[in-house]
């Protein structure tokens, strides 16, 4: 596609239940992040592939939190148990390299999810 | 990462050039500068990136000082479209894929 697709545009969900969030990054692209924008905040970073691998996943609050990319190019991120301070839209990021601080990030909508 | 200070918020009208000033003190020699817009309800988009003195492009000019530890995005005649989030961002060169944010600067254009 053109951009960065993410889905669902919004999610609402009761406070223990599943949710996925998927994200099709600009195809070529081999970097993929997550991030998460509470209101009023700045994203924050949690996670980052370099083709398939995770490369970094620190910024993931709990093990709550995981994410995959199983062929290099989808991917998505899964929340179990979800609790109402999970809510924030989450961001997903491309880009050609992995380099963030010298090139362009490519920034997707956001899935924004509220957790009742 | 070094951390980035910038005004929470700034008031313009249509029109007017916009310089928002970001001071990133403790900046490392090998730390790019990077600006980042970000429209309600959208991800951030990337707008410029500097190293050191100035660079323009179609959107906005960067100026950096020789001691880079401040930073100026100027916005030419700005229109009602640019009221938006700025985030001033800093990290290093090799090899580094986490951006941090902080809060930004709101920035209001007014009619």
């Amino acid at each position: 596609g053109a951009g960065v697709s993410q889905t669902p545009s919004n999610k609402v969900t009761e406070k223990g239940k599943y949710v996925e969030l998927r994200c099709d990054p600009i195809s070529g692209h081999t970097a993929l992040y997550w991030y998460r924008q509470s209101l009023g905040q700045g994203p924050e970073f949690l996670i980052y592939f370099q083709g398939t691998g995770a490369a970094d996943d620190s910024g993931l609050p709990n093990d709550r939190f995981f994410a995959v990319r199983p062929e290099g190019s989808v991917s998505t991120l899964k929340i179990q148990r979800t609790e109402r301070g999970d809510s924030a839209v989450y961001l997903c990021a491309s880009s050609f390299g992995g380099n963030a601080n010298t090139g362009e990030l490519f920034f997707g909508e956001g899935s924004r999810l509220t957790v009742l | 990462l070094a951390k980035t200070t910038q005004p929470i918020s700034m008031d313009s009208y249509e029109g007017q050039e916009v310089n928002i000033t970001c001071s990133h003190n403790n900046i490392a020699t090998n730390d790019y500068i990077t600006w980042y817009q970000q429209f309600p309800s959208q991800g951030p988009r990337f707008i410029i990136q500097g190293y050191k003195t100035k660079v323009t492009n179609e959107v906005a000019s960067l100026f950096i000082p020789a001691d880079r530890k401040s930073s100026t995005l100027s916005l030419p005649r700005v229109s009602l479209s640019d009221t938006a989030v700025y985030y001033c961002l800093v990290g290093p060169m090799d090899s580094s894929y986490k951006l941090i944010f902080g809060s930004g600067t709101r920035l209001l254009v007014r009619p």
